[in-house]
């Protein structure tokens, strides 16, 4: 099954932790995408890729890092440096960057002790 | 500056009934795309339609329709015949090249 796989589902972290969360595709798409969704709120881009070896930062980049050493991988990590980092992470990727439909994963949860 | 309101925060309804979700949008470009996503409470959004700036025709699907209009920049979405399966937060988003604006969403309970 072609899909987006996210891990883990919840994620616990202290204080001062530098944490990393997962995102893989086998959808062989270029694109991938990184959004943080706050209760409430709608989503807003942390990150994003076009393709290998690149990426952009989005509007709430200050405290998160990613790379994109290959196609099918995206991982995001949230350094001590994010303020308030208790949130709801999505990742998305597209065919390509652009226009292109972005399909989600599941999304990974992340609480900070 | 590119922006997506969805005035309505919740909204509940009987099943079947119909029921109209608002989305409005603002970009000066002539050259965009608009998406509507269902995030169910697993979380993951669930990509519905996209449509283009230059196709105002309305489209339905089933029991789901939606209605674009340039002139007063909506593009709202309606579920005819409401089912409690289609409990779940609803996301409007418009897309310019790599920048993607979701609205806030619209909380809608379909109670049996």
């Amino acid at each position: 099954d072609g899909g987006i796989t996210q891990s883990p589902k919840y994620l616990f972290r202290k204080e001062g932790q530098n944490v990393t969360l997962s995102c893989e595709q086998n959808l062989n798409h270029d694109a991938m995408y990184w959004y943080r969704q706050d209760p409430g709120q709608g989503l807003r881009l942390i990150y994003y890729s076009q393709i290998v070896n690149d990426f952009q930062k989005g509007d709430i980049a200050e405290g998160y890092s990613v790379s994109r050493e290959k196609k099918e991988s995206f991982p995001l990590t949230v350094t001590s440096a994010q303020k308030n980092p208790t949130a709801f992470y999505l990742c998305a990727s597209s065919v390509r960057g652009s226009t292109d439909t972005q399909y989600f994963g599941p999304g990974t949860r992340l609480t900070v002790l | 500056a590119q922006k997506v309101t969805q005035a309505q925060t919740e909204i509940s309804v009987v099943e079947k009934e119909d029921v109209t979700l608002d989305c409005v949008y603002e970009t000066r470009d002539t050259t965009y795309y608009l998406f509507w996503y269902k995030q169910p409470p697993s979380g993951e959004l669930v990509f519905l339609i996209r449509r283009n700036s230059f196709d105002e025709q309305n489209e339905i699907s089933g029991r789901y329709s939606w209605n674009f209009q340039k002139s007063t920049s909506s593009f709202n979405f309606t579920i005819t015949a409401s089912q409690v399966v289609d409990s779940a937060v609803y996301f409007c988003a418009l897309r310019l090249y790599n920048d993607m604006r979701f609205g806030a969403g619209t909380r809608l309970t379909v109670k049996p």
